[in-house]
This record gives C-alpha cells, sequence and structure tokens, in this order.
C-alpha cells in the first residue's frame, strides 16, 4: 500500500515556465489536497477536490490550476512560475468526514 | 476562514521531561481538532486528534486536550525521547474536511 505519491521530489524552475506536481493515492479516498508549506507559515491551502470531476480554490489559489479526472491523480499545475511560488508543496487525501489526512512525502520547488 | 494560532514556535526539554504545546481557533464551529507530526523531509504525520464531543483523548504518552468555551486546543508530550524530536502542528476544521493549521512548533529533546 504505497499512500500519496508525488512526484518528483525536488525541482527547479526558472521564471516564467511551467510544470505539473503529481500526486497520485491508492486508498480509494474521495478527498484530495494540495498545500504549501513555507517557512515558519504552517500549511495553506491551495486546491481541494471531493471527487472526481470536481474541484474548488482553497486560501491561496492564484497561479495554480488543478484537475481530477480520476479518483486516484490530482495533479498540480502552476503556470508562469514566480519566485514567490518557491516553497514545498505537499498533497494529501482523506475519505472525508472526521478523519486525518495521509501526506505525500512533499516537492520542494525552487523558482529561480 | 479559519485562524488557528500554535505557541510557541520553538520548545527544547530535557529528555524525560514533559513538552506542551497550544493552540487557539477563532471560529467557534469547527469540531474536529487533528495533530501532526512532520520529520526532516517527510510529510505531516497524524498522531492523534479529537472531535467537538469529546474534552480529552490519550494515546501513551500523547494527550490532546479541548477547550471549547475558550477555543484551545493542546498537545501534550509525556516522558520525551530523542525520536519525539519533530515540527508538530495542530489544526482545526468545521467538517467541511479542510483543515486550516497552525504555524508548527519545532520540538528538541536534548538527551
Amino acid at each position: 500500500n504505497a499512500g500519496v505519491t508525488q512526484t518528483p521530489k525536488f525541482r527547479i524552475l526558472k521564471i516564467g515556465q511551467s510544470m505539473t506536481l503529481q500526486c497520485a493515492q491508492d486508498m480509494n479516498h474521495n478527498y484530495m489536497y494540495w498545500y504549501r508549506q513555507d517557512p515558519g507559515m504552517g500549511l495553506k491551502l491551495i486546491y481541494y477536490s471531493v471527487g472526481a470531476g470536481i474541484t474548488d480554490k482553497g486560501e491561496v489559489p492564484n497561479g495554480y490550476n488543478v484537475s481530477r479526472s480520476t479518483t486516484e491523480d490530482f495533479p498540480l499545475r502552476l503556470e508562469l512560475a514566480a519566485p514567490s511560488q518557491t516553497s514545498v508543496y505537499f498533497c494529501a487525501s482523506n475519505p472525508g468526514g472526521w478523519y486525518g489526512y495521509t501526506f505525500g512525502s512533499g516537492t520542494r520547488l525552487t523558482v529561480v | 476562514g479559519e485562524n488557528v494560532e500554535q505557541h510557541p514556535s520553538t520548545l527544547s526539554v530535557q529528555e524525560g521531561d514533559s513538552a506542551v504545546i497550544k493552540c487557539t481557533y477563532s471560529d467557534s464551529a469547527s469540531n474536529y481538532f487533528p495533530w501532526y507530526k512532520q520529520e526532516l523531509g517527510k510529510g505531516p504525520q497524524l498522531i492523534i486528534d479529537i472531535r467537538s464531543n469529546v474534552g480529552e483523548k490519550k494515546d501513551q504518552r500523547i494527550a490532546v486536550t479541548l477547550n471549547k468555551t475558550a477555543k484551545h486546543f493542546s498537545l501534550h508530550i509525556t516522558e520525551t525521547q530523542p525520536e519525539d524530536s519533530a515540527v508538530y502542528f495542530c489544526a482545526a476544521s468545521k467538517g467541511d474536511y479542510k483543515l486550516s493549521f497552525g504555524a508548527g512548533t519545532t520540538v528538541t529533546v536534548r538527551a
């Protein structure tokens, strides 16, 4: 049971480039989330999804896009990367309700 | 949205002593309060959680207390060990499945 798998683990982007952060879970969870973690700031919600075909904005969605075509996958797209998007990105999932999240191991992104 | 404040930001304790981390939340509708432990280079991992209909929950050396009136909840770690060194995050949810996180507490257990 792999849980939540994120790829890549590290990436350096130049300003203006685009990329997709991949996230896959094998627990058949309906709910999936993308958070970013900045030093001393905790985790901020970027986007979330309550099921295939349904996505919604979180607290800090600007500069990002998501899609959810299957229950398993929830990719995060960065268009026109900016230095402010330098962060560690975590994908998480849960079955909904009062259940804790299962997090992936994160993607460390640097935009230069 | 929900605002969760966490204190202290860093905590250094002697091995065997207790550690306490406190969080306050702003939205009285919040009803689920998990705690996560994050080790270096890894994603956060759920260690304990509590729901609003419970005042206290314990799991071995870890306990969480909730005061709904004051809108604060705390994590207590007893008999700390070196492997307890990590960053700890509190979080709160209104049952809409979205968690709002505190800024984190870096705990260092001195041998």
